[in-house]
C-alpha cells in the first residue's frame, strides 16, 4: 500500500500570508497525487487534480506543484474562507489518502 | 447537475451488517466508477475501495478485504457499500464519490452516512 505523509499537521496563519502544505508518497506515483479541502460537517472537495491541474471555480490562489515523491499544494495569500482541512490522495494504485492537514485563521 | 444522495443514518450492533446506498443522478451512472470512503468522528479520510457500475468489477482496500462488498444496480442508477462484521471502529461517516476512471480524482461526493456501531 502507497502510504501518503502530510506536512505540518497543522497550521496557524494570518489571513493574506501564503500556505505550503507538503505530500510525500512512500514510492512514486508519477502526477497521480489530487488536493482536496474538507471543512467541517461537509464532504471533501476537489481543489486540484493530477498535481497541477485546476479545477473550475476554484480559486487561483490555489495551485499545484510536484510528481514522482513529492507534490506541494500552496494557498496564495490566505483568505479566511479558505480554514479547513487539506488532504491528498494518490490513484496511481488502489487508493490512499494523507492524513491531512488541519489550516487555521490566527 | 451531477447529485450523489445517500442513505440516513443508521445504528448497528457489533458483529451485524450496514448496507449504504448511493443514488446517482444528472450523469451516465455506468460511465463512472463510484469510490467508497470513510471518516471515522475527527479523524482523517480513509479509502475502502471502487466498483465499475457497468462491469461490476470491484477493488477493496486490504483492510477491509473479506468484509466489505460493493454492487450496484443500473436500473436505479445506485451503488451500494456493505461492511459486515461491524465492530465500534467502524463507526464513522461513509461517502461515496465519483471518479470518471482508474487514477482519476473524486469529483463529485455524496453528502455522507453516519454509522454508529454500539452495543
Amino acid at each position: 500500500e502507497i502510504v501518503l505523509t502530510q506536512s505540518p499537521d497543522f497550521q496557524s496563519v494570518t489571513p493574506k500570508e501564503k500556505v505550503t502544505i507538503t505530500c510525500r508518497a512512500s514510492q512514486s506515483i508519477g502526477s497521480s497525487l489530487h488536493w482536496y479541502q474538507q471543512k467541517p460537517d461537509q464532504s471533501p472537495k476537489l481543489l486540484i487534480k493530477y498535481a497541477s491541474q485546476s479545477i473550475s471555480g476554484v480559486p487561483s490562489r490555489f495551485s499545484g506543484s510536484g510528481s514522482g515523491t513529492d507534490f506541494t499544494l500552496t494557498i496564495n495569500s490566505l483568505e479566511a474562507e479558505d480554514a479547513a482541512t487539506y488532504y491528498c490522495h494518490q490513484s496511481s494504485s488502489l487508493g490512499t489518502f494523507g492524513q491531512g492537514t488541519k489550516v487555521e485563521i490566527k | 447537475q451531477v447529485q450523489l444522495v445517500q442513505s440516513g443514518a443508521e445504528v448497528k450492533k457489533p458483529g451485524a451488517s450496514v448496507k449504504v446506498s448511493c443514488k446517482a443522478s444528472g450523469y451516465t451512472f455506468t460511465s463512472y466508477d463510484i469510490n467508497w470512503v470513510r471518516q471515522a468522528t475527527g479523524q482523517g479520510l480513509e479509502w475502502m475501495g471502487w466498483m465499475n457500475p457497468n462491469s461490476g468489477n470491484t477493488g477493496y482496500a486490504q483492510k477491509f478485504q473479506g468484509r466489505v462488498t460493493m454492487t450496484r444496480n443500473t436500473s436505479i442508477s445506485t451503488a451500494y457499500m456493505e461492511l459486515s462484521s461491524l465492530r465500534s471502529e467502524d463507526t464513522a461517516v461513509y461517502y461515496c464519490a465519483r471518479i470518471h476512471d482508474r487514477g482519476a480524482p473524486h469529483d463529485y461526493w455524496g453528502q455522507g452516512t453516519l454509522v454508529t456501531v454500539s452495543s
